[in-house]
């Protein structure tokens, strides 16, 4: 069956930095982009970009341009976000959610089909 | 602030039907994008619940049902069950912002 696996929790100290991972399995990694979405604690979901699994090129979402890099190993099909220069307010829990295209009459849409588990990343001194 | 609008919650009695929106503009839901919509249980990651604007994915019940007209689109739970009870985002692209983006959630309480 299709599935994301996130890596484990996190906690980490400011100004360090952390790397969330998201194998997937039961379908072609490169068939799909990968979505990141973040939610902080007790607010909503926020979208943070997409990779394009074919070509690796990422997409920023406002606000997470400069710290947050999205990369790939398509060896293993697996996703990263990485995040540098940690700082309190990036203590959230960070989704990978798959891009699904659809075709509707005569143009496409995407959404977000199958999430991660989630991986909480701490930071705190 | 979410350039979706959504009410921050909602209630309703077992067995009755509720109905969340999801307010936008000429740049998303008005430009003609398609409006998605997500469950989140307590504790739990999101679940797809209807893709472009009224279909279910494989699973949801039909209880769960989606609608779009002009800048709004709107989410009905009909018998509402204790198992509802969930935070509920809408989700669209937005041509200003250059992508995708959700409502700021809305929290269904079963009564």
């Amino acid at each position: 069956q299709v599935q994301l696996v996130q890596s484990g929790s996190e906690l980490k100290k400011p100004g360090a930095s952390v790397k969330v991972s998201c194998k997937a399995s039961g379908y072609t990694f490169t068939s799909y982009a990968m979505n990141w979405v973040r939610q902080a604690p007790g607010q909503g979901l926020e979208w943070m970009g997409w990779i394009n699994t074919n070509t690796g090129n990422p997409t920023y979402a406002q606000g997470f341009t400069g710290r947050f890099v999205f990369s790939l190993d398509t060896s293993v099909s697996t996703a990263y976000l990485q995040i540098s220069s940690l700082k309190a307010e990036d203590t959230a829990v960070y989704y990978c959610a798959r891009d699904f295209e659809q075709l509707a009459a005569y143009y496409y849409y995407y959404y977000m089909d199958v999430w991660g588990k989630g991986t909480t990343v701490t930071v705190s001194s | 602030q979410s350039v979706l609008t959504q009410p921050p919650s909602v209630s309703g009695a077992p067995g009755q039907r509720v109905t969340i929106s999801c307010t936008g503009s000429s740049s998303n839901i008005g430009a003609g994008y398609d409006v998605h919509w997500y469950q989140q249980l307590p504790g739990t990651a999101p679940k797809l619940l209807i893709y472009g604007n009224s279909n279910r994915p494989s699973g949801v019940p039909d209880r769960f049902s989606g609608s779009k007209s002009g800048t709004s689109a709107s989410l009905a739970i009909s018998g509402l069950q204790a198992e509802d009870e969930a935070d509920y985002y809408c989700q669209s692209y937005d041509s200003s912002l250059s992508g995708s983006t959700f409502g700021g959630g809305t929290k269904l309480t079963v009564l």
